[in-house]
């Protein structure tokens, strides 16, 4: 079965450059949630999407922005990178008729040097 | 907010034993509680869930209580297989479109 995809697995970066994360939910899949994850802790809910629009934010930081396209494609990106943003980001997705039953991608490694 | 507390942190067990991991939750709105299995250098994987209209669910050798006046529920794994071992999350949501809220995870151990 198709499963969450994204792109690129490992991205390294310099501080202060800017990033782009990109996430391909399961097929029919109409929501998409963006989850940070540092070394030995839990995912930290960033900011989803039903239907192209903004359904729930977390803890996202000013300096990054998301969008879900009309593909169902969503895009992280992250400007002005800080050390402190070296982390696993991943994305989820779920079909909302069907529930809240959320299925994870395999996760960007972020590497800010 | 929604707060998950997961415990214990740290779980060691021989294979053949059971397993259980508990989280409670402070949000009575919260209906819907995840459970996911996290491999080293992997995504969270969903094995099972359990909505709030349920107080018990079970799937071969993996079961989920929820007990919504104590606002707790727990994850119960018999049979222990050495591929059991992993980090395992409990999460709580509002529902469909909203945010998963995770616990800080238990690293499950089996040894053979």
């Amino acid at each position: 079965a198709a499963g969450v995809i994204q792109s690129p697995r490992h991205l390294i970066k310099e501080k202060r450059e800017t990033a782009t994360l990109k996430c391909y939910p399961i097929p029919r899949h109409d929501t998409v949630y963006w989850y940070q994850q540092g070394p030995g802790q839990d995912p930290q809910f960033l900011i989803s999407f039903y239907e192209k629009m903004q359904s729930d934010k977390g803890s996202i930081p000013d300096r990054f922005s998301a969008q879900q396209f009309s593909d169902y494609h969503s895009e992280l990106n992250m400007s002005s990178l800080e050390l402190g943003d070296s982390a696993l980001y991943f994305c989820a997705s779920s079909l909302v008729a069907r529930g809240t039953e959320a299925f994870f991608g395999q996760g960007t490694r972020l590497t800010v040097v | 907010g929604e707060n998950v507390e997961q415990h214990p942190s740290t779980l060691s067990v021989q294979e053949g034993d059971s397993a259980v991991i508990k989280c409670t939750y402070s949000d009575s709105a919260s209906n819907y509680f995840p459970w996911y299995k996290q491999e080293l250098g992997k995504g969270p994987q969903l094995i099972i869930d359990i909505r709030s209209n349920v107080g018990e669910k079970k799937d071969q050798r993996i079961a989920v209580t929820l007990n919504k006046t104590a606002k707790h529920f727990s994850l119960h794994i018999t049979e222990t297989q050495p591929e059991d071992s992993a980090v395992y999350f409990c999460a709580a949501s509002h529902g469909a479109g909203t945010a998963l809220i995770f616990g800080k995870g238990t690293t499950l151990s089996v040894s053979s």
